[in-house]
């Protein structure tokens, strides 16, 4: 059981990249999420997708796009990097309302030259 | 909407030293609350809840937190500190009648534990 799983943990783009971030989890559950975590920003939400074939868009959402391949997996896209997406990126899952615990994976460290 | 404020962004204390980390949610109707606790270089991990039921909760590393309604608060406390607990603290809310909405982060408290 290896929980949340994201690729790839460190990710160096030059600006106007496209690129996209992978998400894996095994534990059935219903709902997936992506952040952002920057210096004294706490956690932002970029998108998240309540169940399998539905998503929304969080607080950031500007310059990202997320596919909800399967109930497994959630990838999230940069079409064309900018210097301002430099960060740390952490995707969760959960199933929402029995405990509304998420479980976070490992993160991935993007940074846009 | 929802919001939480974690009145210290960093809070240094000596080892063996008590600690409070403080937390503030903006709604007075029905809440679910977390902490969690990130390791340096690592992702979030839950610490601990409260959902209904005794408003004290505690962790299994010696953390407690108490949901207090009146004051909106839900501080997490620890009466001796140790290295290992050094880490950045999340505390979070959920309206367990809003449907499927995320969870809602303060910005994070940097405890820093001093030998």
């Amino acid at each position: 059981n290896a929980g949340v799983t994201q690729t790839p943990k460190f990710q160096v783009l030059k600006t106007g990249q496209s690129m996209t971030l992978q998400c894996a989890q095994d534990m059935n559950h219903n709902s997936m999420y992506w952040y952002r975590q920057d210096p004294g920003m706490g956690l932002r939400l970029i998108y998240y997708s309540a169940s399998e074939g539905t998503t929304d868009k969080g607080e950031v959402p500007n310059g990202y796009n997320v596919s909800r391949l399967n109930k497994r997996e959630f990838s999230l896209r940069l079409e064309s990097a900018a210097p301002s997406q430099t960060s740390v990126y952490f995707c969760a899952s959960s199933v929402p309302r029995v405990t509304d615990t998420q479980y976070f994976g490992p993160g991935t460290r993007l940074t846009v030259l | 909407a929802q919001s939480v404020t974690q009145l210290d962004s960093q809070v240094p204390v000596f080892e063996e030293a008590p600690v409070e980390l403080r937390c503030n949610y903006s709604s007075s109707v029905s809440v679910y609350l977390f902490w969690y606790v990130q390791y340096p270089n690592q992702g979030l991990q839950l610490l601990l809840k409260y959902l209904s039921g005794s408003t004290l909760v505690e962790s299994i590393n010696g953390f407690e937190a108490e949901f207090n309604k009146s004051q909106t608060s839900f501080h997490l406390r620890k009466p001796s500190v140790h290295i290992s607990d050094t880490a950045e603290y999340f505390c979070a809310v959920s309206d367990p009648f809003s449907g499927n909405t995320p969870l809602v982060f303060g910005k994070g408290t940097r405890l820093s534990v001093i030998a």
